[in-house]
């Protein structure tokens, strides 16, 4: 049973455009959002997250809303640029009160072109 | 720089053989992680230390088990692995408590022969 979803194995935008990457999740005790970004053969790195209390979060390019109702979360970034491409992974967390553990989706690639 | 550290970057191993894998880090942080990831699929929790207490996930193997012996090392052990343990295993960490973000390290390539 898949809790966190990303439909869109893969997405191509024109540099400068905007890009919208989407994420619906399953399990209402999800209350902390993140998204990560991962280049090929490195670990994931922390791009943005969002807590269950907010329904937006800004980052200078990075924008990410939550909608809680609809259990669905999205990140744009814009103007998207040709190191933005990268495989990004939305991840949901349920905390222990100690430690924040991770449920991901399966990614989705983004591939910016000129 | 900060950082967490996976070593080695890609491991071979023999069908049944033990093998462990290292991953340290600088941040100082309490909470260290382990994950499994397999082709085209999302990382999965295997298990994770707060400090010294150990939390299993309900649905990890037997086979999978784990030592942290101080804040900056924390090693998986496989005891016996099998093909299906062939996979991308990454380590991350903490800081204590809720809404944390977790940093990554660079994963150890597991392949199983």
């Amino acid at each position: 049973d898949q809790q966190v979803k990303q439909n869109s194995p893969s997405l191509s935008v024109q540099e400068g455009r905007i890009s919208i990457l989407n994420c619906d999740y399953t399990n209402s005790m999800f209350d902390y959002f993140l998204w990560y970004k991962k280049y090929p053969a490195e670990g994931p790195t922390f791009l943005i997250s969002i807590s269950s209390i907010k329904d937006k979060n800004e980052d200078g390019r990075f924008t990410v809303f939550l909608n809680k109702s609809a259990k669905h979360l999205s990140l744009h970034i814009v103007p998207s640029q040709p190191g933005d491409s990268a495989v990004y992974f939305c991840a949901a967390s349920r905390s222990t009160g100690t430690a924040s553990k991770l449920t991901f989706g399966t990614g989705t690639r983004l591939q910016v072109t000129l | 720089d900060a950082m967490v550290i996976q070593n080695p970057r890609y491991q071979v191993t023999q069908f049944g053989k033990p093998v462990t894998l290292s991953c340290s880090q600088t941040l100082n942080h309490n909470v260290m992680y382990w994950y499994q990831q397999k082709s085209s699929q999302a990382p999965k929790l295997l298990f994770h230390y707060y400090d010294k207490d150990f939390n299993n996930e309900a649905d990890t193997p037997d086979n999978f088990q784990s030592r942290r012996p101080n804040t900056s090392f924390c090693f998986l052990d496989i005891r016996s692995p099998g093909l299906g343990d062939a996979a991308m295993y990454l380590c991350a960490t903490s800081e204590q408590g809720a809404w944390q973000p977790q940093h990554f390290g660079d994963g150890t390539r597991l392949s199983i022969l």
